[in-house]
């Protein structure tokens, strides 16, 4: 069990770039779900999946935002056209979710997008 | 709004004392509370949780309590260890909606030796 790994642990763009970042989750966990952190404030949801559907989205995550999950293993989070109020540590968690018990997120290390 | 709310940004304590962090929330609907702890460059780490339907968890030196008709939990460490210093979020679970957790802003563990 080698934890959730995301991929690259910082990203430096220029606004208006687009950006692409990768999680892989604990294997086998059939969730997934990217938050973004800011600083002073908890992490706050963006989306997630149940392996490769995904359920929810943050009424916060604008067009600009993608994420997919195409096997229910990996998962991509992609900014098109970069703005500045992206910067932030984007987080990936994975749980295993059944219906009889009260899940755990397993958060990465977070990837951090700095927008110049 | 805010429906997570961790009023004290930072906390001191000495080494060996009890260390309380508490959270308040404002929505009935949450059953499944959570606490988190975050070091540095590092993804936060779960450390405890709580269901509604208790009003007490111990494991180790952590224990939450949740004060349902007060909408409130708390998490007590004792006896506090420096290695303890960190950012602690509470988080909690809608139970009519099993995919996220909602976060506080965060409260800020400094355990001096």
């Amino acid at each position: 069990d080698t934890g959730v790994s995301q991929n690259p642990r910082h990203k430096i763009t220029k606004r208006g770039q687009n950006v692409t970042f990768r999680c892989d989750p604990i294997s086998e966990h059939n969730r997934l779900y990217w938050y973004r952190q800011t600083l002073g404030q908890g992490p706050e949801f963006l989306t997630y999946f149940q392996n490769e559907a995904q359920l929810e989205k943050s009424r916060l995550l604008s067009d600009r935002f993608s994420a997919e999950r195409p096997k229910g293993s990996f998962s991509t989070l992609e900014i098109q056209r970069t703005e500045q109020g992206d910067s932030a540590m984007y987080l990936c968690a994975s749980s295993t979710w059944t219906s009889a018990t009260n899940e755990k997120l397993f958060f990465g290390s977070g990837t951090q997008l700095s927008v110049l | 709004d805010q429906q997570v709310k961790q009023n004290s940004p930072s906390l001191s304590v000495q080494e060996g004392r009890i260390s309380i962090l508490n959270c308040d929330y404002t929505n009935s609907m949450f059953d499944y509370f959570l606490w988190y702890k975050k070091y540095p460059a590092e993804g936060p780490t779960f450390l405890i949780s709580i269901s509604s339907i208790k009003d007490k968890n111990e494991d180790g030196r952590f224990t939450v309590f949740l004060n349902k008709s007060a909408k409130h939990l708390s998490l007590h460490i004792v006896p506090s260890q420096p290695g303890d210093s960190a950012v602690y979020f509470c988080a909690a679970r809608d139970a009519g909606n099993t995919g996220k957790l909602i976060f506080g802003q965060g409260t800020t563990l400094q355990v001096k030796p």
